[in-house]
């Protein structure tokens, strides 16, 4: 399996309260995703890397920011979480542009009340 | 239009069937084209690449049809082991982006 490894994997926050989703890979791939899925919508691009401190907004980066400052760390942060939010998310690697190597991690599930 | 497009379905098929999923995209500058498969709860995995030529992998087929802008995947024999959503995804242009269809959910029945 890839390395790659998500954290916290469950959790349950409450509205208005920061949250970071930490996304953690092992293989030094260039390219990292953070995407949300849900029902009737599937796998909806938050925001993307491209490199050290290079990221690019996705289909709904609205209420979500990241950062990557070194390469095998990329972190989603909610600033204030709204019930809206409650999803369960993913995190994916690639390690070309051919996304012959793309892999997910197993997915957090953020419940926010 | 969404960039890519899905049937959600389901499918509901008996074990040893074909059936066939579409997928449309919008951008048709699009280079690269993957199937996934994903079991309920778990991460999606890669199925199989799409390429121009077509490919094969067993049971399953993958073609793209660039004039039309789909892609398709077929499945031969249906195995119970086959139920799961089926998503395609696109990376659009030249960018580096990986975008998915909503998935359509596949059910073979005993």
């Amino acid at each position: 399996d890839a390395g790659i490894t998500q954290s916290p994997r469950h959790k349950v926050t409450e509205t208005g309260t920061p949250v970071t989703l930490r996304c953690h890979q092992t293989e030094n791939h260039r390219y990292m995703y953070w995407y949300r899925q849900d029902p009737g919508h599937g796998l909806r691009l938050i925001h993307y890397s491209y490199g050290v401190k290079d990221t690019d907004k996705g289909e709904v980066s609205d209420g979500y920011s990241v950062s990557r400052s070194k390469t095998e760390d990329f972190l989603l942060t909610l600033e204030s979480a709204t019930s809206s939010q409650t999803s369960v998310y993913f995190c994916a690697i690639n390690g070309d542009r051919s996304g012959n190597t793309i892999y997910f991690g197993e997915g957090s599930w953020l419940t926010v009340v | 239009r969404k960039e890519v497009e899905q049937d959600p379905g389901p499918f509901n098929v008996p074990e040893g069937a074909t059936v066939a999923f579409n997928c449309t995209y919008s951008n048709s500058a699009s280079q690269s084209f993957f199937w996934y498969r994903q079991d309920c709860r778990k991460e999606p995995k890669l199925l199989m690449s799409v390429y121009s030529s077509g490919n094969e992998d067993g049971r399953f087929t993958a073609q793209l049809n660039r004039a039309s802008q789909y892609i398709s995947l077929l499945i031969r024999d249906s195995k119970l082991s086959d139920s799961a959503t089926y998503l395609c995804a696109v990376i659009p242009g030249a960018t580096n982006k990986l975008i998915f269809g909503t998935g359509t959910l596949l059910a073979v029945q005993p």
